[in-house]
């Protein structure tokens, strides 16, 4: 079976400066990988996803993620944090076995300071 | 368009009210999904439907009763709830056309449910 684990519960970076949230997966095989953001009292919004295709993915707003299958990790970052970009973030990966069902990462809360 | 609405934005009711949650997708989707999110959490798993059959079940109290109309809507009939039942309701959809592991699961803006 499949898990994701996302190293930190809170990350707090100064606005302007680079953002790094950690995400390590296990799989004994190909993984599908995700990130999700979720703003306060919001729903969650797909920020970029891992299709195999290539390992570098771009997403929204800036962010991306590089799929290391030597490290079994799937980072998300973005080299200049704005204050929109405080949220909670969701690291995701596919059961095997299932279409449907997907396994979330605990989370990584990501503050902003002015 | 990648949007998938929710209503009511809010919700508040009693454990003797039944009440119901709606979700509408015109994406042309055919899986959709209702998920319960408790705070600091990630969303859980309820219910699937796959071409508008009950396709999971993660052993939901039956207080908690999922219709799917039609293949853009799905309801959430809700009735004698309790107070641990309050939370964010999520919505989602994806396409079900057989990509499996790469397709996309769509969320609405979830419905804040509060049970007194």
């Amino acid at each position: 079976a499949q898990s994701v684990t996302q190293l930190d519960s809170h990350v707090s970076v100064s606005e302007g400066t680079p953002v790094l949230l950690r995400c390590n997966y296990s799989s004994s095989y190909s993984p599908s990988l995700f990130w999700y953001v979720q703003h306060p009292n919001k729903g969650l919004q797909l920020l970029l996803k891992y299709t195999s295709a290539a390992t570098l993915v771009k997403g929204i707003n800036g962010f991306e993620a590089e799929f290391k299958k030597s490290e079994t990790s799937f980072h998300l970052t973005k080299p200049s944090a704005h204050m929109s970009d405080a949220a909670e973030y969701f690291c995701v990966g596919k059961s095997g076995g299932s279409n449907y069902k997907l396994t979330f990462g605990k989370g990584t809360l990501l503050t902003v300071n002015p | 368009d990648t949007e998938v609405t929710q209503t009511p934005k809010h919700l508040v009711m009693g454990m003797t009210n039944k009440k119901s949650l709606k979700c509408e997708q015109h994406m042309g989707h055919r899986a959709m999904y209702w998920y319960k999110q408790k705070a600091k959490k990630p969303p859980e798993l309820m219910f699937v439907y796959s071409y508008e059959k009950l396709s999971i079940n993660e052993s939901v109290p039956s207080r908690f009763s999922p219709e799917c109309p039609n293949s853009s809507l799905l309801n959430l009939h809700l009735h004698a709830l309790q107070p641990e039942d309050s939370a964010l309701y999520l919505c989602a959809s994806s396409q079900d056309g057989g990509a499996g592991g790469w397709e996309t699961q769509y969320f609405g803006p979830g419905t804040r449910l509060l049970v007194l």
